[in-house]
């Protein structure tokens, strides 16, 4: 079946815009996460929603990254005002139970 | 959630078993050993996990001490399709906090 998707793919904007990045995850995958990835480094977490629980927000790293998520489907995070350390690649990840399934990411690069 | 150590960089020749270490000494007892990896320029694929016991799949081996502060992913037969950045990860596995806190991972070359 289809995997997590993104989109879009790369984004290119200029600092002080506001982006809107796009996660489908896996059908019936109740879990969604949120990642950032920069140029060369590990994994960070920035949100993770579980069903209708309230969202754990705690690695979102400024008031100006949030994200939304509409029951248990499509997911937007949303940086405004971007600043060009928000230069990285987000990956946004779905799972049902353990395992963490991810979408190939959006590379977003601020000018 | 528990934090973990791991070489930044292993080389392995291929066909042989790679072994990538990791330390993670403040385990608690309900969080499980993950390990992922990322090939260059994808998102991360998932290996294996396990709680006390050894664990294998058609992919890998995880081998976890008896006090379960460090564990060894084991890829038997080591292919150049398998060079990538491995990740250790220790979370709990259900219910609230769920989150996968990544570090840097060890950057696994396989020289063929």
């Amino acid at each position: 079946g289809a995997g997590v998707s993104q989109s879009p793919s790369n984004k290119v904007t200029e600092k002080g815009k506001d982006v809107e990045l796009r996660c489908d995850p896996i059908s019936g995958h109740t879990a969604l996460y949120w990642y950032r990835q920069r140029l060369g480094q590990g994994l960070e977490f920035l949100i993770y929603f579980q069903g209708n629980s309230a969202p754990d927000k705690s690695g979102l790293p400024s008031d100006r990254f949030s994200a939304e998520r509409t029951g248990e489907s499509v997911s937007t995070l949303t940086i405004q005002r971007t600043q060009q350390e928000d230069s990285a690649v987000y990956l946004c990840a779905s799972s049902l139970v353990l395992e963490q399934f991810f979408g190939p990411g959006t590379r977003l690069t601020v000018l | 959630d528990a934090k973990t150590t791991q070489p930044t960089s292993m080389d392995c020749a291929e066909g042989r078993a790679a072994n990538l270490p990791c330390n993670h000494s403040t385990i608690s007892g309900n969080e499980y050993v993950y390990w992922y990896r990322q090939i260059h320029s994808q998102g991360p694929q998932y290996i294996i996990h396990g709680l006390k016991n050894n664990e294998t799949n058609e992919m890998a081996s995880l081998i976890i001490t008896e006090d379960r502060k460090s564990s060894t992913l084991i890829l038997p037969h080591a292919t150049l399709r398998d060079t990538a950045v491995y990740y250790c990860i220790v979370r709990v596995g259900i219910g609230t906090g769920n989150q996968f806190y990544f570090g840097t991972g060890t950057s696994l070359t396989v020289i063929p």
